[in-house]
């Protein structure tokens, strides 16, 4: 079946330490996309990719880091920089045309918690 | 920039009663999508809107698109405890999707 695998589900990490996310789908979508969540409220864009090579920061990318080197894999760092990285992150894919064009698809989302 | 609102943020109903929850845009949208989001879950997408005055129904869940384009509503008829979630808003921005703040729905049975 086609979709989106996030690992790993939960992740507790020490103060000062990065950490790495993973995302990896088989849509065959161009474009995948970094969301956090936390609770009681929306969702806010951290980081996107549209092509290979290539990704764009969303409205909340200060102290973290993403990198687009194949076309099925968007890993997000959280790095030490992050000031409040306990959330609930949720990676996501979409076409970029055609039909479903711009409909997100999204992993089960990984829960970080710093200790 | 460009905002999507979205009300009440919170909605708490007896099983069986109406349910709406509005979204507003501060600019034209191409359309609006709306996803819906479980509790301890990730938001699936449920469905999208083009048209200026659409009305899209699925089952007990009507949609509706304004005539300007700037504002949505989602609208179950006789809640049931399968309801229960946040329902989200979003429309195309600037190469991406924003999305508005979500609605919580509880349904009291």
């Amino acid at each position: 079946d086609g979709g989106i695998t996030q690992s790993p589900k939960y992740l507790f990490r020490k103060e000062g330490q990065n950490v790495t996310l993973s995302c990896e789908q088989n849509l065959n979508h161009d474009a995948m996309y970094w969301y956090r969540q936390d609770p009681g409220q929306g969702l806010r864009l951290i980081y996107y990719s549209q092509i290979v090579n290539d990704f764009q920061k969303g409205d909340i990318a200060e102290g973290y880091s993403v990198s687009r080197e194949k076309k099925e894999s968007f890993p997000l760092t959280v790095t030490s920089a992050q000031k409040n990285p306990t959330a609930f992150y949720l990676c996501a894919s979409s076409q970029l045309a055609g039909v479903g064009a711009n409909v997100l698809t999204f992993g089960a989302g990984s829960r970080l918690t710093v200790l | 920039g460009q905002q999507v609102m979205q009300i009440p943020q919170y909605q708490h109903v007896q099983e069986g009663e109406d349910f709406t929850t509005y979204c507003n845009s501060s600019t034209t949208l191409s359309n609006i999508q709306w996803y819906k989001q479980r509790p301890g879950g990730h938001p699936v997408f449920l469905i999208q809107l083009v048209k200026s005055g659409e009305v899209k129904k699925q089952k007990r869940l009507t949609f509706q698109f304004g005539e300007a384009k700037k504002n949505s509503s989602l609208h179950i008829t006789a809640t049931q405890t399968t309801d229960v979630g946040t329902y989200f808003c979003a429309g195309p921005g600037g190469g991406k999707l924003i999305f508005g703040q979500g609605t919580e729905l509880s349904v009291k049975p």
